[in-house]
């Protein structure tokens, strides 16, 4: 069964440093997500790509954060200079087209430690 | 404001039996999807269930049912005969916006006792 998959699956990093968190969504899909869940609480959406251009974007996503589809199969989240609230699980999603019954699929996350 | 809530921070049931998390949620959109997932101390996020706003039966995945209350605005997780392995975080969800971004609620941790 084809899944999103993220790399790596764990990062550690000092605070200032950029970061790169690599996902490769499943092929046939056209959405593609970014999310991050901050230890112990909830998930939150930072950014929807779509056609090769973000589509939504949360306040959460300023302009430390950019995302890239550089070749077709990955899609990437970069931070540019690492603060310590940046530390959290950052989970990759696609989906293949809108509407019902499209279920949106979660990698397995990357946890990205600041120190 | 909140969009999905989740008023059981924590439950404890014992084993073999069923049990019920409960979700609100507040949309204005006449079209709209309710999610469940499980996330195990593992982290990932799995996903059990799926509800549509025109879908007049209740969605049912194995032991997962959604008892889905349209004029309640609720749309709360039932897990019939429950195992050790059901132990987890669960997260209740919404999808919404052009690109039906999934928002989530604040989750419930379910122990299952044995």
């Amino acid at each position: 069964e084809p899944e999103v998959t993220q790399t790596p699956s764990h990062q550690v990093t000092q605070m200032g440093q950029e970061v790169i968190l690599r996902c490769v969504p499943i092929s046939n899909h056209l959405y593609f997500y970014w999310y991050r869940q901050i230890l112990g609480q909830k998930v939150e959406f930072l950014v929807s790509f779509y056609n090769n251009e973000i589509s939504e974007k949360s306040e959460i996503f300023d302009d430390q954060f950019s995302v890239e589809r550089p070749d077709g199969s990955n899609f990437t989240l970069k931070i540019r200079s690492t603060k310590l609230e940046d530390s959290a699980m950052y989970f990759c999603a696609s989906r293949r087209q809108r509407g019902e019954d499209n279920e949106q699929f979660f990698g397995p996350g990357t946890r990205l430690t600041v120190l | 404001a909140q969009k999905i809530t989740q008023t059981q921070p924590g439950m404890f049931v014992q084993e073999k039996e069923a049990v019920t998390l409960d979700c609100t949620y507040d949309t204005s959109d006449q079209s709209y999807g309710l999610f469940w997932y499980k996330q195990p101390s593992s982290g990932e996020m799995i996903f059990l269930i799926y509800q549509g706003s025109y879908d007049e039966q209740n969605a049912t995945e194995g032991r997962y049912s959604l008892n889905f209350q349209k004029a309640r605005k609720s749309a709360n997780l039932v897990i019939s005969a429950s195992q050790l392995g059901d132990s987890a975080m669960y997260f209740c969800a919404m999808r919404e916006g052009r690109d039906d971004k999934i928002i989530f609620g604040k989750g419930t941790r379910l122990h299952i006792l044995p």
